[in-house]
């Protein structure tokens, strides 16, 4: 099936620095999300890819939906300690039919903002 | 407001026992979603329903059952067949032909 690997697990950064992580697959997606979770709380999404090459801000976060389609990266500036959370990847291969809706998510990328 | 509803937030359930999850969403989506998470691990499928009265196994649907009578409502069973059902199960829904879902806050089952 499917995989996805996200990569890093977990980052401690200091208030301030830019964050960057990174999703890579084994197979081509047309769709690519981030979602950050805080502890104990569903999934919220903030940035949603469409094509491959698309480059989307939200606030001080970008990502990229990579040239391959298998692969996508999400970069935080300047963070902040709410940044605090886990970071998932999604990928989608199909809009349509029997793929429908069907996520392949990333393990996760933990991140520590230390004021 | 408009979201996805999950309840209840924590459930304690002794071994060998049924419990359901409820998922109720207003968003007035035709597809909606269960999907587990584990410690330190990313979310698996459990099931899917793409309209009323149809759904799909995902990934993981061992030992869970659903049902799909209402748009709005999607509940999830854990049956006792399930081997290990402590874990952190969320909802989700999108509308037709989107490919971007969105998350109830989740429930909490442990089995004690």
């Amino acid at each position: 099936g499917q995989q996805l690997n996200q990569s890093p697990q977990s980052m401690f950064i200091q208030e301030g620095e830019d964050v960057s992580m990174n999703c890579t697959s084994s197979s081509i997606f047309n769709t690519w999300l981030w979602y950050k979770q805080d502890p104990g709380e569903g999934p919220v999404l903030l940035i949603a890819l469409y094509k491959a090459g698309e480059l989307t801000s939200n606030g001080r976060l970008t990502a990229q939906f990579g040239i391959t389609r298998k692969d996508s990266f999400l970069n935080i500036s300047a963070s902040i300690p709410s940044d605090v959370g886990i970071y998932f990847c999604a990928g989608q291969a199909n809009a349509g039919g029997t793929s429908y809706g069907k996520l392949t998510f990333g393990q996760g990328t933990i991140l520590t903002v230390h004021p | 407001d408009g979201g996805i509803t999950q309840s209840p937030k924590y459930l304690f359930r002794k071994e060998g026992q049924n419990v359901t999850l409820s998922c109720e969403q207003n968003l007035n989506h035709d597809a909606m979603y269960w999907y587990r998470q584990d410690p330190g691990q990313g979310l698996r499928l459990i099931y899917y329903s793409q309209i009323v009265n149809d759904f799909q196994k995902g990934d993981i649907a061992e030992g869970y059952s659903v049902s799909r009578e209402k748009k709005e409502s999607f509940p999830l069973t854990v049956t006792s067949a399930q081997k290990n059902p402590t874990a952190f199960y969320l909802c989700a829904s999108s509308i037709t032909g989107g490919n971007t879902i969105y998350f109830g806050e989740g429930s909490w089952l442990t089995v004690v």
